[in-house]
């Protein structure tokens, strides 16, 4: 099973909304990175976290705030965001962050349009 | 320069002809190299990984690695319409400890009946 799910698919919120985007992998894999991706343009890495801590920031605003609650989830929660953030987000999963030989496996993403 | 560049495209193939698609980066550190094929309005899908200088085959799918030349490439053979999409060449690279996935544009590949 190499699946990583996303919830929701879609998302509409304002841009005084609160809302929260989850990712859920059972592969045992030990890092989890959140990566935005607008149209027409490669994946950009937001967070990373291995073991369960951040250990990778790409400078990415407040507004923006990763949780890993255990080994199988990630979540990012959203506040005040800007028009501008809209765009499809992304979840990965491997199996360690420290070898480089190992396979990023994605969610199906998160679409998420602010308002 | 960036760090991983690939021709944007679009590169026109007809079915059951070979698309070769390439990519250069930039640091020579990188130690893995990944293909992912990307349908527009889905996320990206693992194709293929080398981390060899050489030749690595899988199916319809080989890809190509030259560190001297920091130059990677993916071969589809017998393309088929199905293999139209964008393929993002992914770069592996320590930053200290911890290695990092940087991703190229993505070459937008056409596969025409």
């Amino acid at each position: 099973d190499t699946e990583v799910t996303q919830t929701p698919k879609h998302l509409v919120m304002g841009m005084t909304n609160k809302k929260s985007l989850k990712c859920e992998q059972h592969m045992g894999h030990r890092a989890m990175y959140w990566y935005k991706q607008k149209a027409k343009k490669p994946p950009e890495l937001m967070f990373v976290y291995s073991y369960e801590k951040l250990s990778i920031n790409e400078s990415v605003p407040s507004r923006f705030s990763p949780e890993c609650p255990n080994s199988s989830l990630l979540n990012l929660h959203l506040h005040a965001l800007q028009p501008e953030d809209s765009a499809l987000y992304l979840c990965a999963s491997s199996q360690e962050l420290s070898m480089a030989d190992v396979e990023a496996f994605f969610g199906q993403g998160t679409r998420l349009t602010v308002v | 320069q960036k760090e991983v560049e690939q021709n944007s495209g679009p590169l026109s193939v007809p079915e059951g002809a070979i698309a070769s698609l390439n990519c250069t980066y930039s640091d020579r550190g990188s130690q893995s190299f990944f293909w992912y094929r990307q349908y527009s309005g889905k996320s990206p899908e693992l194709i293929m990984f080398i981390y060899s200088n050489g030749d690595k085959e899988d199916g319809r799918f080989t890809a190509q690695l030259n560190k001297a030349s920091q130059y990677v490439s993916l071969l589809i053979r017998d393309s088929q319409p199905s293999d139209s999409a964008t393929y993002l060449c992914a770069v592996n690279k320590s930053g200290g400890s911890n290695y990092k996935l940087t991703f190229g544009k993505g070459t937008l590949l056409t596969v025409n009946p």
